[in-house]
Parts: C-alpha cells; structure tokens; sequence
C-alpha cells in the first residue's frame, strides 16, 4: 500500500523559512517511474501546484514561487523535503505531497495533509 | 502559469448529467494529454479521478468520463448521486516539469 504522510511545523512566522517534510511508503523515491509533488491549498481556496522533484534528483518549481521554495529527497530515509524561505501570511494554507507516476503525471495518492498558519 | 478556469458552481438533480469544463491554453491542455481530475471532499485530501483525459483509476465509478477538445478539457458525471457533492479540480501538465490546477468547482447535488 502506497502512503504519503506531510509533517511540518503548524506554525510559523512572518519571514521565517518553512521546512516540510513528506515521508512516502510502499513505494522507492529511486524508482524511475515516480516522483513526489508538493501541492498547496489555503483556506477556502484552489490546489496550488508548487513543485516536484523526480527520481533522479532533478527539480522543478511552480514559476511564480521558485525563488522561495527548495525541493530536495534523501531516498534512504524515504524522505522529501520542501523549503519556502520568506513566508508571508498569504501563504497560510494546509500543504500536500503527492505521488506522480510519469506515464501519465498522474497525482495519486496525495498525503493527508498538513496546514501550516503563518502569524506573528 | 495562470491557473486552469472552471466555473465556480454546477448543480444537478439526482440521476441527471452534469459537465464541469476546464479551459487552458496552448501551451498546456491544448498541447498536451495530461489532463487530470480531482475530487475532493471537505477537509480531505483530493482523490484521482480521472488522468491522461479520459482514463480512469481502478476503483472510480464509470459515472465519471473525461474529454478534451483543443484548450477545454471535460470531467462529465452521469447518474448524479448524492455522494457526488464536492469539490472537482483539474490539473494539466504545463511543458518544462510543470503543472497547473485549475481553479476549482463546487458540485451541488439538489
């Protein structure tokens, strides 16, 4: 059984750097025909792709964050980690990860989500 | 990458058809069969419906089909039934490893 499970801080402030990580199951982040997404949703509003990082090791960012965020994966714990630097409160908002199979980029199954509240 | 447009709200009757539309661009519904569909119930985590435009998972009712004709891509749901009531999302592959959703639609079921 493939899982996803998103843990991360519920809180951070203003300009702080926020650091998620993401621990897969049922499945190896070496894999070639897999990788992990990281999806956003803020409260009450729509999905926000934000980046991906694929098997191996190369990455890729949603256009409009990619100065802020860092993706990167430590295969032998399982592991993908997001960074955002800079948070601001807009990004409040409950942070997925997802798997993606590249035959057909499709995003399942996503991790329960967490959400982070950026407040001073 | 601007977001995928779908209308904010549908509604249909039990047992009728309804279609949630999601139009892009060029450059990525129209250019590329990568479409997908979310269905995501309050407070959940969204759940693959449909990929690759049409296809769908093992497990997913074939209620739900999916189309595409140059930018718009379709998610139809025949039969409706209560359970049905949620939020859909499309998501399309952009060119370059990127992706975009679209903005979302809330089903009603009456």
């Amino acid at each position: 059984q493939v899982t996803l499970k998103e843990s991360g801080p519920v809180m951070v402030k203003p300009t702080e750097t926020l650091t998620l990580t993401c621990t897969v199951s049922g499945f190896s982040l070496s894999n070639a025909r897999m990788g992990v997404s990281w999806i956003r949703q803020p409260p009450g509003k729509a999905l926000e792709w934000l980046a991906h990082i694929f098997s191996n090791d190369e990455k890729s960012y949603s256009t409009s964050l990619k100065s802020r965020l860092t993706i990167s994966k430590d295969t032998s714990k399982s592991q993908v980690v997001l960074n955002m630097t800079n948070m601001d409160p807009v990004d409040t908002a409950t942070y997925y990860c997802a798997r993606m199979t590249y035959y057909d980029f499709r995003l399942d199954p996503w991790g329960q989500g967490t959400l982070v509240t950026v407040s001073s | 990458q601007s977001a995928l447009t779908q209308p904010a709200s549908v509604s249909g009757s039990p047992g009728q058809s309804i279609t949630i539309s999601c139009t892009g661009t060029s450059s990525d519904v129209g250019s590329y069969n990568f479409v997908s569909w979310y269905q995501q119930h309050p407070g959940k985590a969204p759940k693959l419906m449909i990929s690759e435009v049409s296809k769908r998972p093992s497990g997913v009712s074939n209620r739900f089909s999916g189309s595409k004709s140059g930018n718009t891509a379709s998610l139809t749901i025949s039969g409706l039934q209560a359970e049905d009531e949620s939020n859909y999302y499309c998501c399309s592959y952009a060119g370059r490893s990127t992706w975009v959703f679209g903005g979302g639609t809330k089903l009603t079921v009456l």
